[in-house]
């Protein structure tokens, strides 16, 4: 199975300031297609879980432009431009190369 | 606008069964993979099972192999799991997801239901 590792497990932040959580696969998510199943979600406290980004750095619908992924075959980032109050919640990785699809740990993101 | 609606959990015993029901709407359901996700109390997301668009090809995480069954009716527009042999590391929220508009039915979820709660204890 694909382990997926986050980091922080804990992420207090500004409004206004920056923000980035990692994520490590232990093995390459690059497929044949030279694309990155890596997917971000996140999960507002009392809410399901949302899309945020899908293939690595690609924005899902509706999502605000201050939320980037980027990164490449183990290594990858979701970045904050500007934290706002609403962006708290617990972040998750996913991997979709190959079953089992696997989560990271999550990164919870709280303000300060 | 997308919907996915989850019923059917509830108290169950060891041993015992459940069946999840997730009733879809805003969307043309068979063109669509659909997946259950499940969160247990106040840990993170476990990927449960991955059902294609015409029901034949059905993927597992080993945890509940052999155990569960996710089945879907796109008469009914419905998603389904069958869940027996329950045990009580089973315990937490399903959630129904739509997997995005993707050829791989194994790709990431672009919809979430609001997740229902299947409780094994005796």
């Amino acid at each position: 199975d694909i382990v997926m590792t986050q980091s922080p497990l804990s992420l207090p932040v500004t409004p206004g300031e920056p923000a980035s959580i990692s994520c490590r696969s232990s093995q390459s998510l690059l497929n044949s297609n030279g694309y990155n199943l890596l997917d971000w979600y996140l999960q507002k406290p009392g809410q399901s879980p949302q899309l945020l980004i899908y293939l690595g750095s690609n924005r899902a619908s509706g999502v605000p432009d201050r939320f980037s992924g980027s990164g490449s075959g183990t290594d990858f980032t979701l970045k904050i431009n500007r934290v706002e109050a609403e962006d708290v919640g617990v972040y998750y990785c996913l991997q979709t190369l190959q079953p089992p699809l696997t989560f990271g740990g999550g990164t919870r993101v709280e303000i300060k | 606008e997308v919907q996915l609606l989850e019923s059917g959990g509830g108290l169950v015993q060891p041993g015992g069964s459940l069946r999840l029901s997730c009733a879809a709407s805003g969307f043309t359901f068979n063109k669509h993979s659909m997946s259950w996700v499940r969160q247990p109390p106040g840990k993170g997301l476990e990927w449960v099972s991955t059902i294609n668009i015409d029901g034949a090809t059905t993927y597992y995480a080993d945890s509940v192999r052999g155990r569960f069954t996710i089945s879907r009716d796109n008469s009914k527009n419905t998603l389904y799991l069958q869940m027996n042999s329950l045990r009580a590391d089973d315990t937490a929220t399903y959630y129904c997801a739509k997997v995005r508009p993707t050829t791989e039915p194994l790709r990431g979820f672009d919809y979430w239901g609001q997740g229902t709660l299947a409780t094994v204890s005796s």
